[in-house]
């Protein structure tokens, strides 16, 4: 069974730190791994998806690096925002079970940015 | 555009009492997904279903059933809600296999 671990679970740093984010997997045979970002109360959004086939995505500030054989994923933030402050949250479908995307999360990272 | 629209947002239910959560996407998706998220479990997968009529169990469906007559709604029903089915409750959808899923607002349930 796939199991997604994200380390640290909490993280605090100052306005304009440039920062990572782990995520590791036990399973490689993932097809991609997508990033999501969660605000108190309210749903997931994606920030990206990155198929399995790529080292890196890049979306603004944000760039996803993805290492299959070793099982990890980092998240880069660059220039960090006190609008940055949410938890983040790396997803990985399931290979085995006939498809339906189904994802396993990692119970994320909350992320504050302090001015 | 909507996206994945959740109802309700906020529910409190007795023990025993049935209720139904709908979720409705307008993005023409074949995918549609149910996850709870609880403290320290993180989000997991309750059922799914890759296309109108069909559905499939997650991790956790026990409690819980589904239903996709129309392809935009998915439906997650609790026949008689136990204190632990007490969570916050997302759906989902995607496009097909490999592509970014898309998450509602979720539904605060509590059952006391």
């Amino acid at each position: 069974k796939q199991e997604v671990t994200q380390i640290p679970a909490a993280l605090s740093v100052p306005e304009g730190e440039n920062l990572v984010l782990n995520c590791s997997f036990t399973d490689s045979a993932i097809y991609n791994l997508q990033w999501f970002r969660q605000d108190p109360g309210k749903g997931l959004t994606s920030l990206l998806l990155i198929q399995s086939s790529q080292r890196e995505q890049t979306s603004g500030r944000l760039n996803a690096s993805l290492d299959k054989s070793s099982g990890r994923s980092t998240l880069y933030i660059a220039a960090s925002q006190p609008g940055d402050s949410a938890t983040y949250l790396c997803a990985v479908p399931d290979a085995y079970t006939g498809g339906g995307n189904k994802l396993t999360f990692g119970t994320g990272t909350q992320l504050k940015v302090e001015l | 555009n909507a996206g994945v629209t959740q109802t309700p947002k906020f529910r409190v239910l007795k023990t025993g009492q049935s209720m139904t959560l709908l979720c409705a996407q307008d993005m023409n998706h074949e995918y549609m997904y149910w996850y709870r998220q609880d403290p320290g479990m993180g989000l997991r997968l309750i059922h799914y279903s890759v296309g109108e009529g069909t559905t499939a169990k997650g991790e956790v469906p026990d409690g819980y059933n589904v239903s996709r007559l129309k392809k935009q709604n998915f439906l997650l029903g609790l026949e008689s809600a136990a204190p632990s089915q007490t969570s916050v409750y997302f759906c989902a959808s995607s496009y097909s296999t490999g592509n970014t899923i898309y998450f509602g607002e979720g539904s605060w349930l509590t059952v006391v």
